[in-house]
């Protein structure tokens, strides 16, 4: 079974570019959280997406940056005219269909790179 | 709010030794989790363990252990006779059942780097 998948793993961007990230979860999930981890600090929590739905969005800028997972593929982080602050690791996380699950499987993230 | 705290912000120690990382979390939620995530040199997150909030019995993993503590919200982290293979950054994070008002996300403490020299 495999796990969490991310691509690209590294991503450069120069600034003004758009950023997309690719999350695509566990086979079998349906619920997707994104994270962000800053250089030396701990990850952030962004956005919680079930399938067609954003639930919660309350870590996630309100400018430049959204989210989306469909029905079908990946789910999709999209920064546009990022900046230099963009720089970070974008780490996905996918947990199964139940609503009591607890569990959170984590992709090997996304480095992004703005020069 | 939820919010995780993990004081010690680098820890340097000699192979062999026993290290022991720290993690206070402050919740207002009755029914929660706590997890320790390790970040080694590559990037990505490795699973150490979850324990739940009804769940106070320390565990022990090989050289990993753990002492959940309800009473003072702490959950620390003791690795005993490390190794140089150990060094990378360890997390502390906290969620609220999925489900309740947070739906499950995790708030991460800021890490604490490990440094073990041989």
């Amino acid at each position: 079974n495999a796990g969490v998948m991310q691509n690209p793993r590294h991503l450069v961007r120069r600034r003004g570019q758009e950023a997309r990230l690719r999350c695509s979860p566990m086979k079998g999930h349906s619920h997707v959280y994104w994270y962000r981890q800053l250089p030396e600090e701990g990850l952030k929590f962004m956005v919680y997406l079930q399938k067609e739905n954003i639930i919660d969005e309350s870590g996630m800028p309100k400018e430049r940056f959204s989210a989306e997972f469909p029905k079908e593929g990946p789910s999709i982080l999209r920064i546009q005219q990022v900046v230099r602050g963009d720089s970070a690791a974008y780490f996905c996380a996918s947990s199964p269909l139940a609503v009591s699950s607890y569990e959170q499987y984590f992709g090997p993230g996304t480095r992004l790179t703005v020069t | 709010a939820q919010k995780v705290t993990q004081a010690q912000t680098e820890i340097s120690v000699v192979e062999k030794e026993d290290v022991t990382l720290d993690c206070v979390y402050e919740t207002r939620d009755t029914t929660y989790y706590l997890f320790w995530y390790k970040q080694p040199p590559s990037g990505e997150l490795v699973f150490l363990i979850r324990r739940n909030s009804f769940d106070e019995q320390n565990e022990i993993s090989g050289r990993y252990s753990w002492n959940f503590q309800k009473s003072t919200s702490s959950f620390n982290f003791t690795i005993t006779a490390s190794q140089v293979v150990d060094s990378a950054v360890y997390f502390c994070a906290l969620s609220d059942r999925a489900g309740g008002t947070s739906y499950g996300k995790l708030t991460f403490g800021q890490g604490t780097i490990l440094t073990v020299h041989p």
